[in-house]
């Protein structure tokens, strides 16, 4: 069964709007949880990387202002996206690191389908 | 340098069959691991299979098998018995360093086409 979920699983919003996603590990708890980007046809990108109780790290050329992430609890992270316009739109994933014992592995979330009108 | 890649767009093979999708790395770091993800329509990521750089043996699981090549950087992934459930974009990644929370690279994906 899933182990990571995210909502909303799709939003369409007006250029302008901030859009807030929420990261929830269901049945442990994740002080490490990563935010992706995916466009069309192409690969996943990280994004930032979001530690509980403390700011996250973003990659390379990420707005942070931009793309407000909060990791409030242990089991939950949220992406906002402020002020979102039409080249925002994109799939956003996150994942969280469970330890499987052998090695940690990371779980996605279903992913969330953003568009900007 | 890319640090995965991924040399076939998409793959087609019939239904029952066997497929390899390749993966080749490149790190200098002794301590990596290597992950299989699947990424049906729905967008989801489905983790797969996973192969430690130490680790002896080729990871299994189920119809999945990994052929690690360490002195070649090969990590290709085996699909025995393939079904049409299988159709998904496949993707090979990496996270190097000993800790498990380090970020992952992906390669730029397999779409698989599972014919009947």
């Amino acid at each position: 069964g899933a182990v990571v979920s995210q909502h909303p699983s799709w939003v369409i919003c007006k250029s302008g709007t901030s859009v807030k996603i929420e990261c929830r590990s269901l049945d442990f708890q994740a002080t490490t949880m990563f935010w992706y980007r995916q466009f069309p046809k192409q690969s996943l990108m990280l994004m930032a990387t979001s530690n509980e109780g403390s700011k996250a790290t973003y990659e390379q050329g990420v707005e942070k202002d931009k793309f407000l992430i909060n990791h409030a609890s242990l089991t939950l992270s949220t992406l906002t996206v402020t002020s979102a316009h039409p080249e925002d739109s994109s799939f956003y994933i996150c994942s969280a690191i469970k330890n499987m014992g052998r090695q940690e592995t990371q779980y996605f979330g279903p992913g969330t389908r953003l568009l900007v009108l | 340098a890319q640090k995965i890649t991924q040399t076939q767009p998409g793959m087609f093979v019939q239904e029952k069959e066997a497929v390899t999708l390749d993966c080749t790395y490149d790190t200098s770091d002794p301590s990596y691991g290597l992950f299989w993800y699947k990424q049906p329509s729905s967008g989801e990521m489905i983790f797969l299979i996973y192969q430690g750089s130490y680790d002896q043996q080729n990871a299994t699981e189920g119809r999945y098998s990994l052929n690690f090549q360490k002195a070649r950087k090969s990590a290709n992934l085996v699909i025995s018995a393939s079904q049409l459930g299988d159709s998904a974009m496949y993707f090979c990644a990496m996270r190097e360093g000993r800790s498990g929370y380090s970020t992952l690279t992906f390669g730029k994906g397999t779409m698989l086409l599972v014919s009947p």
